[in-house]
């Protein structure tokens, strides 16, 4: 059974750094294409960032090019997201995702990220 | 950026009835090189993660049961639920993956009436 569970959220202030996990099992993680996909308290879904199989390409949405870093170790079937100069907007909760390509067939549970002073 | 809309925002509909939810981008999501549309519909509850319903407009995920179908091509896409379960309670969202960045519509709500 795949699984995905995040951890590592938390509240920070506005300027902070947070780095959240996914810890990925029941699938072959190395071959697998890994996304961050937010959702804003009470909002709808965001795409963040995606890295592929090896981690040399990745993309991210305009709003945290430059200031978040999605990376993953496949020794440890883990996927991360390193975010600095949170905002108030940044706000959410953030979910792992996987599947093929870039349709998200697997979800974690996701965890929370609170930007506020 | 490919903006997905959809409508209507909120639905009510009696249970065994159909609910039909509609999603429109602001281009095409068809490709001219396997006639294939990059559109998708998940499904989210309370408190949960979503989960894929339909990829490709209208295939069904692994386990979804066949009251969901998916329909349309290129802009207009449509997910109809034939017969509404209690349990089919949720916010439904439409992705397109047609191109980066990949982008969602804002979520139709569907209650009981």
């Amino acid at each position: 059974e795949v699984q995905l569970v995040e951890s590592g959220g938390g509240l920070v202030q506005p300027g902070g750094s947070l780095r959240v996990s996914c810890a990925a099992s029941g699938f072959t993680f190395s071959r697998n294409w890994m996304s961050w996909v937010r959702q804003a308290p009470g909002k709808g879904l965001e795409w963040v960032a995606y890295i592929n199989q090896d981690g040399n390409e990745r993309y991210y949405v305009d709003s945290v090019k430059g200031r978040f870093t999605v990376s993953r170790d496949n020794a440890k079937n883990s996927l991360y997201l390193q975010m600095n100069s949170l905002r108030a907007e940044d706000t959410a909760v953030y979910y792992c995702a996987s599947g093929g390509g870039w349709v998200f067939d697997s979800w974690g549970q996701g965890t929370l990220v609170t930007v506020s002073s | 950026d490919i903006v997905m809309t959809q409508s209507p925002d909120s639905l009510a509909v009696s249970l065994g009835e159909r609910a039909p939810i509609n999603c429109r981008s602001s281009q095409s999501v068809l490709s001219s090189s396997n006639n294939n549309n990059y559109l998708a519909w998940y499904q989210q509850k309370p408190g949960q993660p979503p989960k894929l319903l339909i990829y490709g407009a209208s295939t069904r995920a692994s386990g979804v049961p066949d009251r969901f179908s998916g329909s349309g091509s290129g802009t207009d896409f449509t997910l109809i639920i034939s017969s509404l379960q209690a349990e089919d309670v949720a916010v439904y969202y439409c992705h397109q993956y047609y191109s980066a960045p990949i982008t969602f519509g804002q979520g139709t709500r569907l209650e009981i009436k």
